[in-house]
């Protein structure tokens, strides 16, 4: 059973590049959510999924688009990358009855 | 709206000796409150979970923590600190934006460092 897997492990890219971040679990669950990981600063989230075909936002969805064509997988978009997204991404998920989320082992991007 | 309050950045104990993180929460409704632990370079770990059940929760490793209505505090506890519990904590509440249960808000984190 894997879990929540989340690829790259660690990505670096230039200004203004677009990359997807990749997401994927094998519990079958309905919600999935993004969250990103800034020192001092908790996690807050991105994006998030309550099932397939159904996205919305979160507390800082500005510069990241995503999708759910599937259960299993919810990935994430950065469109034109900025130094600002220099951060840690952490993929969850869960049952639509559970509140505790399943994360994923993150993805380090660095924006330079 | 629903937030929660770590009123430690870092705490540092002894290997032996009682460990306490402080976490106070608002909420506009009965809230589900979890903590998560994060080594370091690693994801993060459930510790325990609080939804409205018994008000004193136990966790793994030995931690627990205690749901208080009327001081809206879900303080971290362990009665002997171990080397291996050094690691950052986060206090969580569940109900955030978009009012779904799953989306989670973290407080900033509490490093716990735990000296020989």
């Amino acid at each position: 059973n894997a879990g929540v897997t989340q690829t790259p492990k660690f990505q670096v890219l230039k200004t203004g590049q677009s990359m997807t971040l990749q997401c994927a679990q094998d519990m079958n669950h309905e919600y999935m959510s993004w969250y990103r990981q800034d020192p001092g600063m908790g996690l807050r989230l991105i994006h998030y999924s309550v099932g397939a075909g159904i996205t919305d936002q979160g507390e800082v969805p500005n510069g990241y688009n995503v999708s759910r064509s599937t259960t299993e997988d919810f990935p994430l978009r950065l469109l034109s990358a900025a130094p600002s997204q220099t951060s840690v991404y952490f993929c969850a998920s869960s049952y639509p009855d559970r509140y505790e989320q399943y994360f994923g082992p993150g993805t380090r991007l660095t924006v330079t | 709206a629903q937030s929660v309050t770590q009123l430690d950045s870092h705490v540092s104990v002894s290997e032996g000796t009682p460990v306490l993180l402080r976490c106070n929460y608002s909420s506009s409704y009965s809230p589900s409150l979890f903590w998560y632990v994060q080594h370091p370079n690693k994801g993060l770990q459930l510790l325990l979970k609080y939804t409205s059940a018994a008000t004193l929760v136990k966790g793994i490793n030995g931690f627990e923590a205690e749901f208080k209505k009327s001081e809206t505090s879900f303080h971290l506890t362990k009665p002997s600190a171990h080397m291996s519990d050094a690691a950052e904590y986060f206090c969580v509440v569940s109900g955030g934006y978009g009012g779904s249960q799953g989306n989670l808000i973290f407080g900033k984190g509490t490093k716990l460092s735990v000296k020989p």
